[in-house]
């Protein structure tokens, strides 16, 4: 069984600052990580994925993450947090032997101060 | 630039009644799911499809529920009778293969008075 623990349900950051939104993850095979960005009554879009390649991931819209296996963590970062940046994030496993089903976690909404 | 079409977009309907949802994923595409996303939490798989048989439908309530592709392409996913529990946005993704990205489409909302 796979599962994903996002902490922290909501994020308030100010403009400018650091983005860090924490991931991790529970899979008794080697996964694929996802990151997905929600807006207010619009469906997933996909930020990054890892999927054994590379162990840090660039995505759209200057995000990041990094595969730690031993912490079972894939935490997203972003530099410099834009207004636009305000959003609902998910963080999904996926297990290929699977047929790729997603498991995703609780969701972390990120509020951007002026 | 080719999108998962949903329809409708919003759905309002008294408990007991039957709702129906459609989905038009993109072109080409021979893998399809439905989610259901409840407020506040993230999606949960109901049901997914590769072309037209179904290949994993453990999470569908099917005393209630009910899902079909018939010719492979366009869904439809019902139920009846909804209670008051189904409030949820239902979200329909695609993918080329099963392996591969899913894409969202903007989703169903229901609310069941």
């Amino acid at each position: 069984a796979q599962s994903v623990t996002q902490l922290g349900s909501h994020v308030s950051v100010s403009e400018g600052a650091l983005v860090l939104l924490r991931c991790n993850y529970s899979s008794s095979v080697p996964p694929y990580l996802f990151w997905y960005v929600q807006y207010p009554n619009q469906g997933l879009q996909l930020l990054l994925k890892y999927t054994s390649a590379a162990t840090l991931v660039k995505g759209i819209n200057g995000f990041e993450a990094e595969f730690k296996k031993s912490e079972t963590s894939f935490h997203l970062t972003k530099p410099s947090a834009h207004m636009s940046d305000a959003a609902e994030y998910f963080c999904a496993v996926g297990l290929k032997a699977a047929g790729n089903k997603l498991t995703f976690g609780g969701g972390t909404r990120v509020l951007v101060k002026p | 630039e080719a999108e998962v079409a949903q329809s409708p977009r919003y759905k309002i309907t008294e408990k007991s009644q039957a709702v129906a949802f459609w989905c038009d994923p993109i072109s080409g595409h021979a893998t399809l799911y439905w989610y259901r996303q409840i407020l506040g939490q993230g999606p949960e798989l109901l049901v997914q499809f590769q072309d037209e048989s179904v290949v994993d439908d453990s999470q569908l309530p099917k005393d209630r529920f009910s899902a079909e592709r018939l010719k492979g392409v366009d869904s439809t996913l019902k139920i009846q009778p909804a209670e008051l529990g189904d409030s949820a946005m239902y979200l329909c993704a695609s993918s080329v293969w099963r392996d591969d990205e899913q894409f969202f489409g903007p989703g169903t909302r229901l609310t069941v008075l």
